[in-house]
């Protein structure tokens, strides 16, 4: 069957350091793959979206992801994190009109 | 502000009562997505409408039907509502129908069953 994991539900980082987030999926193919922000009481926004060709994507808001086929996965990642960007991450699999997401990992972020 | 509009914010009602949830696609868009997000069940994708017409069905229950308006406006209906229908809906849109489409996600409808 096919799904998508995020298997850290909370992480927590220091104000400046990095980041990383981890996203595995379980399909057939390569499927469309996409990573959403969302803050609190708001909804998703998207970060980052990879279909085919250079398997590291950049987004917006300073986030770059890269595909790995080997591995199965798309993991989000951003340099140096800032307060801002405490929310809630979702990775998003689409294959055949078929649209799964993760169940999500919440950002903490320390001062 | 995506520029997806949902009405309404929030919703409060009874088991076995009926409600209608809408979604205003941003100005060209033609596909309207529908979603359905809970604690234990996290966002599942539930209806997709391109231009009018079903395109796909996700895990949507049969208690649940949409529909697409010629304004390209879509409602959502839940009927026979249960304790577990309370959950976050949200809608999306985007300006094509395929799976590369970025979807743009409106503010959300809070359905409390009481």
């Amino acid at each position: 069957a096919q799904s998508v994991t995020q298997p850290d539900i909370h992480i927590t980082v220091s104000e400046g350091a990095s980041l990383e987030l981890r996203c595995n999926y379980s399909y057939g193919a390569t499927p469309y793959l996409f990573w959403y922000v969302q803050s609190p009481g708001q909804g998703l926004q998207l970060l980052l979206k990879y279909f085919s060709g250079d398997t590291l994507v950049q987004g917006i808001k300073g986030f770059e992801a890269e595909f790995k086929r080997s591995q199965s996965s798309f993991n989000l990642r951003k340099p140096s994190v800032h307060w801002s960007d405490a929310a809630e991450y979702f990775c998003e699999v689409r294959s055949q009109g078929n649209l799964i997401f993760g169940k999500g990992t919440k950002l903490s972020v320390k001062p | 502000d995506s520029g997806v509009t949902q009405t309404p914010k929030h919703l409060i009602t009874a088991t076995g009562q009926r409600v209608t949830l809408r979604c205003s696609p941003r100005s060209g868009d033609l596909s309207v997505y529908w979603y359905q997000q809970s604690l234990d069940q996290g966002l599942q994708f539930l209806i997709h409408y391109y231009n009018g017409e079903e395109r796909a069905k996700g895990n949507i229950l049969e208690r649940f039907s949409a529909q697409q308006f010629p304004d390209l406006h879509s409602e959502l209906n839940l009927s026979s509502l249960e304790l577990g229908d309370s959950a976050l809906y949200f809608c999306a849109s985007s300006r094509g129908g395929e799976g590369t489409d970025t979807q743009y996600f409106g503010p959300g409808t809070r359905l409390t069953v009481l």
